[in-house]
């Protein structure tokens, strides 16, 4: 079945330490991006990219890097996780980055920084 | 000031009635819009887009006000099924990207 793939469903992270977030998109969408959802808050979008080769900050982007290497892939790193980043991360992805393009999202993943 | 505002309920309703949702956003260059759906502990899923001219799709209406930079949505018939959080969502476009902001959403839970 054709969608957005999130590895790993879960983890508990112990603080300081390096993580990063897999997601795979069999599309063939050239817009992702990265968010989290936090109670009370919303979903607040992390980083995006337009297209292979380039990516860009979304509203909360402190304390994350993004790559996208090609179409398919989108991993999400914390380079150094803090209790604060606990929260549930999703990817999603759009046919483009044009206005009108809903969202297609992951199952996303649960993240716990101890 | 949040970009997407909703009432977070949670609104309880009987199978049969009439629910309606409402949104409003701040920024007057938002560009698109739409409702998504979110079941607890999944992900969100796209229920359908809005247009300025309003759309319906089979039990759900979704109606935009521009010039009250306000959104709406009806849901006719509620089925047990219906029960889940709505989301708002605004998109804006900026400096190139397709930047979706999403309300809080409001939770539906429909009763037997």
């Amino acid at each position: 079945i054709a969608g957005i793939t999130q590895a790993p469903t879960s983890q508990i992270l112990a603080a300081g330490r390096r993580m990063t977030l897999r997601c795979t998109q069999d599309m063939r969408h050239n817009a992702m991006y990265w968010y989290r959802q936090d109670l009370g808050l919303g979903l607040r979008l992390i980083h995006y990219s337009n297209t292979a080769g380039t990516t860009g900050k979304g509203e909360v982007p402190d304390g994350y890097s993004v790559s996208r290497a090609n179409t398919d892939d989108f991993p999400l790193t914390l380079a150094s996780a803090v209790p604060s980043q606990t929260s549930v991360y999703f990817c999603a992805s759009s046919d483009s980055w044009t206005a009108n393009q809903p969202q297609h999202f992951g199952d996303g993943t649960r993240l716990s920084i101890l | 000031r949040k970009e997407v505002e909703q009432d977070p309920g949670p609104f309880n309703v009987p199978e049969g009635a009439t629910v309606a949702f409402n949104c409003t956003y701040s920024n007057s260059a938002s560009q698109s819009f739409f409702w998504y759906r979110q079941d607890c502990r999944k992900e969100p899923k796209l229920l359908m887009s809005v247009y300025s001219s309003g759309n319906e799709d089979g039990r759900f209406t979704a109606q935009l006000n521009r010039a009250s930079q306000y959104i709406s949505l009806l849901i006719r018939d509620s089925k047990l099924s219906d029960s889940a959080t709505y989301l708002c969502v605004v998109n804006i476009l900026v400096t190139g990207a397709n930047n979706l902001f999403f309300g809080t959403g409001t939770r539906l839970t429909v009763i037997p």
